[in-house]
């Protein structure tokens, strides 16, 4: 089924500890994004990718990182959670370019819990 | 910073009644969206409208949108109890490969 996968569904996780969430999409899509919900505060965008290759910065990065060195799998990393990082994540792509298509595919979302 | 902020934060209805949230924005936007949100899941894609247009249908949605005065509505007609979900307005701002920004939601209950 096309889409978008994102692995793992939820994790407890010690503070100070590394933890990187997967998303994978066989959507071929170029762009992927990375946000963050929290209750009262709708979807933040951390970090996104363009295209494989290339990642930008979004708008609560901090504590985060990502990669893209292929199309379909965009990682992201929490190199030492802290508790504030708890919080419901999901991954979605979307098509850019000539034939761009704006609306975004969402993933079904990682719940993280930093103790 | 939210860029889209719906109204109300919540609305509760009867089954068969009209249902309709609104958004405002802050910045020139290229087109501005609407998505849903059942409870655990992930964000789906419900319409978009372009800064162009003026209003748009798909199904039992209408959203209309108002460029002077920084606004949209989504408008969801003859509810039913499946409708109940959160909603979110998403809008990219002008530019290219412009980023999306989400509101923080409105949390629609329609009652059976």
């Amino acid at each position: 089924i096309a889409g978008i996968t994102q692995a793992p569904t939820s994790q407890i996780l010690a503070a100070g500890r590394r933890m990187t969430l997967r998303c994978t999409q066989d959507m071929r899509h170029n762009a992927m994004y990375w946000y963050r919900q929290d209750l009262g505060l709708g979807l933040r965008l951390i970090h996104y990718s363009n295209t494989a290759g290339t990642t930008g910065k979004g708008e609560v990065p901090d504590g985060y990182s990502v990669s893209r060195a292929n199309t379909d799998d965009f990682p992201l990393t929490l190199a030492s959670a802290v508790p504030s990082q708890t919080s419901v994540y999901f991954c979605a792509s979307r098509i850019l370019g000539a034939v761009s298509n704006e609306k975004l595919f969402f993933g079904s979302g990682t719940q993280l819990s930093v103790l | 910073s939210q860029q889209g902020e719906e109204d109300p934060q919540a609305l509760s209805i009867q089954e068969g009644e009209n249902a309709t949230m609104n958004c405002s924005y802050k910045t020139s936007i290229n087109n501005l969206q609407w998505y849903r949100q059942n409870s655990g899941r992930g964000l789906v894609h419900l319409i978009l409208i372009r800064s162009n247009e003026r209003e748009k249908h798909s199904g039992r949605l209408r959203v209309t949108l108002d460029t002077s005065k920084k606004s949209s509505s989504l408008l969801i007609t003859a509810s039913r109890a499946a409708d109940t979900a959160s909603y979110f307005c998403a809008t990219a701002p002008t530019g290219a490969n412009s980023k999306l920004t989400f509101g923080k939601g409105i949390t629609l209950s329609v009652r059976p």
